[in-house]
């Protein structure tokens, strides 16, 4: 089946800190990869996504490269503020003909920063 | 433009009670996908609809049950409430659902459900 592993929490980090959250994957077909984003009290939102290997999927300063080899999509910001602070999640969705095209999360990872 | 609606935003159950869960997708969408989140864990998928009929279904009892309406709005149910029901859920509409291109689902606020 597929599944998401995310790096556990909390992560709490100082403004301007540099920013990893680890992800890995696997599935049953050739997955597209996403981080979501969700602040207190909120849904989700998209923060960035890579449908193909080696693709980087980019916003607002964070980062994620698709890692086939290494079934990875770690997520990267050099600098971060306090308006970072929210739960991360990664997750896949794959396609396959007639198949549902849900997203499987992973169990998310809380971040803090402080100023 | 409006994002994806939900109501209501939250609601307390007591066991062995029923509750439904509306979702108004995103104008233009045709497919809406419900989650449960569990605190402290990731959205566990439980439908996705398209063009009025379920296209997918989670690992979820038959106690959960949805429709698609023809203006693509959703109702979620859930009958005999267990504590374990307890939980946000999240709708998530798309603009399509066939082809090999990964569609992006935007998510609304969510239904905090809270059995008693």
């Amino acid at each position: 089946g597929n599944s998401v592993t995310q790096m556990e929490g909390p992560v709490t980090l100082s403004e301007e800190a540099f920013l990893t959250i680890n992800c890995t994957y696997t599935a049953t077909g050739y997955p597209s990869l996403f981080w979501y984003v969700q602040y207190p009290g909120e849904g989700l939102q998209l923060l960035l996504k890579a449908t193909k290997a080696d693709d980087k999927g980019s916003n607002k300063g964070f980062e994620a490269t698709y890692r086939k080899e290494t079934t990875s999509f770690h997520l990267e910001k050099g600098s971060v503020q306090v308006s970072d602070s929210a739960v991360y999640f990664c997750a896949l969705q794959v396609i396959s003909s007639g198949s549902a095209r849900q997203l499987t999360f992973g169990s998310g990872t809380q971040l803090t920063v402080l100023p | 433009d409006a994002g994806v609606t939900q109501s209501p935003t939250h609601l307390i159950k007591t066991r062995g009670q029923q509750v439904t869960l509306r979702c108004s997708p995103i104008s233009g969408h045709k497919s809406v996908s419900w989650y449960q989140q569990v605190l402290g864990q990731g959205p566990q998928f439980i439908f996705q609809y398209y063009e009025k009929e379920e296209r997918g279904r989670g690992n979820f009892p038959d106690r959960f049950s949805a429709r698609q309406f023809p203006n693509y709005s959703s109702e979620l149910n859930v009958n005999a409430l267990l504590l374990g029901d307890s939980a946000l859920y999240l709708c998530a509409s798309s603009l399509v659902w066939r082809g090999r291109t990964p569609h992006e689902q935007f998510f609304g606020p969510g239904t905090r459900l809270t059995v008693l």
